[in-house]
């Protein structure tokens, strides 16, 4: 089994200052990742994955994530936030599970970008 | 098209009421999932379909009755429910249930059970 720990429940930040919201993860096996983006009242968008080669991953937005396997994390980060950027995060595993890979998801960190 | 698509937007229902929520998608996906999103929190699992059987019941209530008539068409039958099973439910699909396949979220169904 595997799960996620996404440390800050809400991380504010003024507009244009850069952001890195938290993700680590355990898990017994291999194991892929995701990060999402949910604005209000909407379904989540996959910001990136990471699923194999190189730890950085560039993803939609303007977000990156480093997976670092010796730290089991997968930080995102944004160098300029935009007011736009407000929403809620989920930082998502995805392991074998009986032979699906079912996706466990983080609490979620509430990005709040102010002007 | 990469759009998963659910009516209704929002549903307001009582006790004892009878309705179903409809989830669609065209992208050729043969793996299907229900959740069940309360505010502030992360999605909850409720069933998987792969290939148009239901593959996993995370132990949710018979209130709940999922369908999968094909291979584009999910739904969630509802019946009986309780005022805390109001929420966000959302419909996803990926290509497949297993490996690295990213799921593709549908906006959602609000709701509200009176």
């Amino acid at each position: 089994a595997q799960s996620v720990t996404q440390l800050d429940s809400q991380v504010p930040v003024f507009e244009e200052a850069p952001v890195e919201l938290r993700c680590n993860y355990s898990s017994s096996v291999s194991v892929y990742l995701f990060w999402y983006v949910q604005y209000p009242n909407q379904g989540l968008q996959l910001l990136l994955k990471y699923l194999s080669g190189s730890t950085l991953v560039k993803g939609i937005n303007g977000f990156e994530a480093e997976f670092n396997k010796s730290q089991t994390s997968f930080h995102l980060r944004k160098p300029s936030v935009h007011i736009s950027d407000t929403a809620e995060y989920f930082c998502a595993v995805r392991g074998p599970s009986g032979g699906s890979y079912i996706p466990t998801f983080g609490r979620g960190t509430s990005l709040i970008v102010h002007p | 098209d990469t759009e998963v698509t659910q009516t209704p937007k929002h549903l307001v229902m009582g006790m004892t009421n009878k309705k179903s929520l409809k989830c669609e998608q065209h992208m050729g996906h043969r793996a299907m999932y229900w959740y069940k999103q309360k505010a502030k929190k992360p999605p909850e699992l409720m069933f998987v379909y792969s290939y148009e059987k239901l593959s996993i019941n995370e132990s949710v209530p018979s209130r709940f009755s999922p369908e999968c008539p094909n291979s584009s068409l999910l739904n969630l039958h509802l019946h009986a429910l309780q005022p805390e099973d109001s929420a966000l439910y959302l419909c996803a699909s990926s290509q497949s249930a297993g490996t690295d396949y990213e799921q593709y979220f549908g906006p959602g169904t609000r709701l509200t059970v009176t």
